[in-house]
């Protein structure tokens, strides 16, 4: 099955502190993460994608296929990261659309 | 270019009635697809446009139902409207179905 879990509805952080965004995945083939992120009143935009392996805003995630894991991570966390991200995930395999499966989201809180 | 754009923003219906939402896409994007999102949820895959045809379907019942116009541009329709389908319901477009998507403001629905 083809399955997205961030296991933490939210991630309470202070300002200048690391931050790790936990997502893990299930897909049986080759799959593409991206990065989601929607701050208070605007609408869902992508932060970044594995293939393209930017570093966006200070966040960078690498893909573990062995642990099927595509964690965020801040190194020193900012107030206006304060958002809710969601992980997704886009098959590779013929055939797929580029649909996007989510997960449930984590809640960044950074406080000052 | 405002991006991809959805009407209305905001829509009060009661069950059984039927609800059509509206969705232009990013100007150069002829994909379109459809997510709902329920409160505190990741979004969920409905379906996907492209070429005026359904392309690939989530695991949405047939009360849900699109279409897509020449210019690109689609509606979602749902019939028979139950509670469970109040929700945001996010259009997200791009180019060729496997670039990356660029979803729109939503359009929250809410079943009485």
């Amino acid at each position: 099955a083809q399955r997205v879990t961030q296991p933490e509805k939210l991630l309470s952080v202070f300002k200048g502190a690391p931050v790790e965004l936990k997502c893990n995945y299930s897909y049986s083939g080759s799959p593409e993460l991206f990065w989601y992120v929607q701050y208070s009143r605007q609408r869902l935009q992508l932060l970044l994608r594995h293939i393209s392996r930017e570093s966006i805003k200070g966040f960078t995630a690498d893909l573990n296929k062995g642990e099927t894991s595509f964690h965020l991570k801040k190194p020193f966390a900012q107030e206006e990261d304060s958002a809710m991200y969601y992980c997704a995930l886009s098959g590779q395999s013929s055939g797929n659309t580029g649909k996007l499966i989510f997960g449930q989201g984590t809640t960044l809180q950074v406080k000052p | 270019d405002a991006g991809v754009t959805q009407s209305p923003t905001h829509l009060i219906k009661t069950r059984g009635q039927q609800v059509t939402l509206r969705c232009s896409p990013k100007s150069g994007h002829d994909t379109v697809s459809w997510y709902q999102q329920a409160l505190g949820q990741g979004p969920q895959f409905i379906f996907q446009y492209y070429e005026e045809e359904e392309r690939q379907r989530g695991n949405f019942p047939d009360r849900f139902s699109g279409h897509q116009f020449p210019n690109y541009s689609s509606e979602l329709n749902v019939n028979a409207l139950l509670l469970g389908d109040s929700a945001l319901y996010l259009c997200a477009s791009s180019g060729q179905g496997r670039e990356t998507q660029y979803f729109g403001p939503g359009t929250r629905l809410l079943v009485l």
